[in-house]
């Protein structure tokens, strides 16, 4: 079965600073990995995805992840934190199983930048 | 123009009462979802229907059924309200097929609160 896990429950930089959100994942397939960002009292936003090719990519607001599969992982990164990427960030991976394509969410890292 | 939106935004009510949350989208997607997400935000997969088809139905009590009268509407309706369904329930969509590497789209939420 597949799984993500996401180690850190929060994760605290200061503003300017580099931040990283850790992400590793385990599915028996080739995984399509995902990151979503929630806003308090608000929906989950999509930000990225891994599905093939460069292993950097490229997503909304600056940020970007590194899939890197001897380690089976997949962290979220941004050069230069903002107070205003202070939020609940998911990391989410869907792999064939019965049929279906199930979505396997991590239970979250929460992001808290520091003016 | 909003993109997938729910009713209603808020539920209060009692133990043992029947309630519906509705769903829509106006992007075109073949899929939708549904999760439910705790107080520790934990986020979890309930059902997902692709072109009125369930696809996805996870381990959830049979108080919980979804219907989709078309692909741009899912509805969840709940039987027997208990204290442990209180929560925050999300439904998305994306489309799905020929891969599943498409994001999701999830809607603002609906914060069910049984008393």
């Amino acid at each position: 079965a597949q799984s993500v896990a996401q180690p850190e429950d929060q994760v605290n930089v200061a503003e300017g600073n580099p931040l990283t959100v850790k992400c590793t994942y385990s599915v028996s397939g080739n995984p399509y990995l995902f990151w979503y960002v929630q806003y308090p009292n608000r929906g989950l936003q999509f930000l990225l995805k891994y599905i093939t090719g460069d292993n950097l990519v490229k997503g909304s607001y600056g940020f970007e992840a590194e899939f890197n599969k001897s380690q089976t992982s997949f962290h979220l990164k941004k050069p230069s934190a903002l107070v205003s990427d202070s939020a609940l960030y998911f990391c989410a991976v869907r792999e064939l199983s019965g049929g279906s394509y199930i979505p396997t969410f991590g239970r979250g890292t929460s992001l808290i930048v520091h003016p | 123009d909003t993109a997938v939106s729910q009713t209603p935004k808020y539920l209060v009510t009692q133990m043992g009462n029947d309630k519906s949350i509705k769903c829509e989208q106006n992007l075109g997607h073949d899929t939708m979802y549904w999760y439910k997400q705790d107080s520790k935000k934990f986020l979890k997969i309930m059902f997902s229907y692709n072109n009125k088809e369930l696809i996805i139905n996870e381990t959830v009590p049979n108080r919980f059924s979804p219907k989709s009268p078309d692909k741009a509407h899912l509805n969840l309706h709940i039987n027997s309200l208990e204290l442990g369904d209180s929560a925050v329930y999300f439904c998305a969509s994306s489309h799905l097929f020929p891969t599943p590497a498409y994001e999701q789209y999830f809607g603002p939420g609906t914060r069910l609160t049984v008393t």
